[in-house]
């Protein structure tokens, strides 16, 4: 199993839900990633597990909140969010965070916030 | 400061040759990427330079130079499924991708 999934693939909220986003990989990948990319825009890097346990947090406001429940999954817990978290939140995993490694990416979920 | 320059969209016509170049200014730098990515998917892995001078992989070729801060991805015979977007990404000193805009390349018939 070479491949990263995402779900929900689509998502709309509005600004007072709670949605979760889930990412999923079964290649031993000891880091985790989470990207938000708007469009025509390269990925902005939001969060690096590595080991289960978070890295890296690029200065991303509260109402994201990344978890890692084990080696193979991880969370992104949204709450209260504004019309310009609308994008498309990439998940990536590699094989470690702290050597080169090729990232490989899931298809995303594109978020709607109304 | 992190800097990653690219062409924001370049033209080419089926059958023919593509370079798409990409400058960079780092704190550090640990290698360079090459993503394809689709419109509304995720990027894919295309290509990885840490030495100096050219990697060739079937019709894509990646070239590197760490003393310009420059390298470029070939595309040749290009196939219309080539349009894309492709992404440049240095590996900085921390091991953290730093991404370029992208070149949304447009294939003609």
């Amino acid at each position: 199993d070479t491949e990263v999934t995402q779900t929900p693939k689509h998502l709309v909220m509005g600004m007072t839900n709670k949605k979760s986003l889930k990412c999923e990989q079964h290649m031993g990948h000891r880091a985790m990633y989470w990207y938000k990319q708007k469009a025509k825009k390269p990925p902005e890097l939001m969060f690096v597990y590595s080991y289960e346990k978070l890295s890296i947090n690029e200065s991303v406001p509260s109402r994201f909140s990344p978890e890692c429940p084990n080696s193979s999954l991880l969370n992104l817990h949204l709450h209260a969010l504004q019309p310009e978290d609308s994008a498309l939140y990439l998940c990536a995993s590699s094989q470690g965070s702290s050597d080169i490694n090729e990232q490989f990416f899931g298809p995303g979920t594109r978020l709607t916030v109304l | 400061g992190q800097n990653i320059d690219q062409p924001t969209e370049m033209t080419a016509t089926e059958g023919a040759i593509v370079q798409i170049n990409c400058t960079y200014q780092t704190s550090g730098f640990n290698g360079l990427f090459w993503y394809q990515q689709h419109a509304g998917e995720a990027p894919t892995f295309l290509s990885y330079n840490v030495l100096d001078g050219l990697e060739e992989k079937g019709r894509f070729s990646s070239f590197l130079s760490r003393s310009k801060g420059y390298s470029y991805l070939l595309l040749k015979e290009l196939q219309m499924k080539d349009s894309a977007s492709y992404l440049c990404a240095v590996v900085d000193s921390n091991y953290q991708l730093i991404w370029g805009a992208g070149t949304k390349l447009i294939i003609k018939p």
